[in-house]
């Protein structure tokens, strides 16, 4: 079975510049929560949608937002890029909304130049 | 691979030693506890969780242990073998059924032969 996808696997971009990555949930899994991890750091919580809706938001600014799709897939944006952006950005999805049955996907590396 | 962290805190153990790593949470109230393990180049996975109701739980090869008293959790690799080396997290959570892990900060492990 296919576990949670992301692309692009890594990407580089310039300060001031709109970045979109993109996740897609395990089969049937409703949820899908984006995490930044900064390098030595553990994962931060950024959002969680579920059934299509934000049902929780980190302390992230508002150049960070976030959408899921119909079919449960789902893009986090990020505007006006900073170099403290460079992360690892983590998608887990879950069947319902709880975090006790989250899969992480292998991440996008993000690169702010 | 990818790295996760360059500068976290390091535990070196000999292949069919036991390990410990320890993790100091930050919320007394916090009621829920996972323990992910992540290799190089992947997103975190599951490994084994733990209710506040609870001392102690043991899986296949693991024990987590739960001191409330002093905000301390502890996992127990017994038998360590090379494919045990990752970088390992503990996350708390304020309920069973929360949407949002807070991560700790991270152990690397490294097993030698």
């Amino acid at each position: 079975d296919a576990g949670v996808t992301q692309s692009p696997t890594h990407l580089i971009k310039t300060r001031g510049q709109q970045v979109t990555l993109r996740c897609s949930p395990i089969s049937g899994h409703k949820s899908v929560s984006w995490y930044q991890q900064v390098l030595g750091q553990g994962p931060q919580f950024i959002f969680q949608y579920y059934e299509k809706e934000e049902r929780g938001r980190g302390n992230f600014p508002d150049r960070f937002s976030a959408r899921q799709f119909p079919n449960y897939s789902s893009e986090l944006n990020v505007n006006a890029l900073l170099l403290g952006d460079s992360a690892l950005y983590l998608c887990a999805s879950s069947l319902g909304w709880q975090v006790r049955e989250q899969y992480f996907g292998p991440g996008t590396r993000l690169t702010v130049t | 691979g990818e790295s996760v962290g360059l500068h976290l805190p390091t535990l070196s153990v000999q292949e069919g030693d036991n390990s410990i790593i320890n993790c100091a949470y930050s919320n007394s109230a916090s009621d829920y506890f996972i323990w992910y393990k992540q290799e190089s180049g992947k997103g975190p996975q599951f490994i084994i969780d733990i209710r506040s109701n609870m001392d102690k739980r043991q899986g296949q090869r693991v024990t987590v242990l739960l001191n409330k008293t002093v905000k301390h959790l502890s996992l127990q690799i017994a038998a360590t073998q090379p494919g045990d080396s990752a970088v390992y997290f503990c996350a708390e959570t304020l309920s069973y059924n929360t949407d949002k892990l807070i991560f700790g900060t991270g152990t690397r492990l490294q097993v030698f032969p």
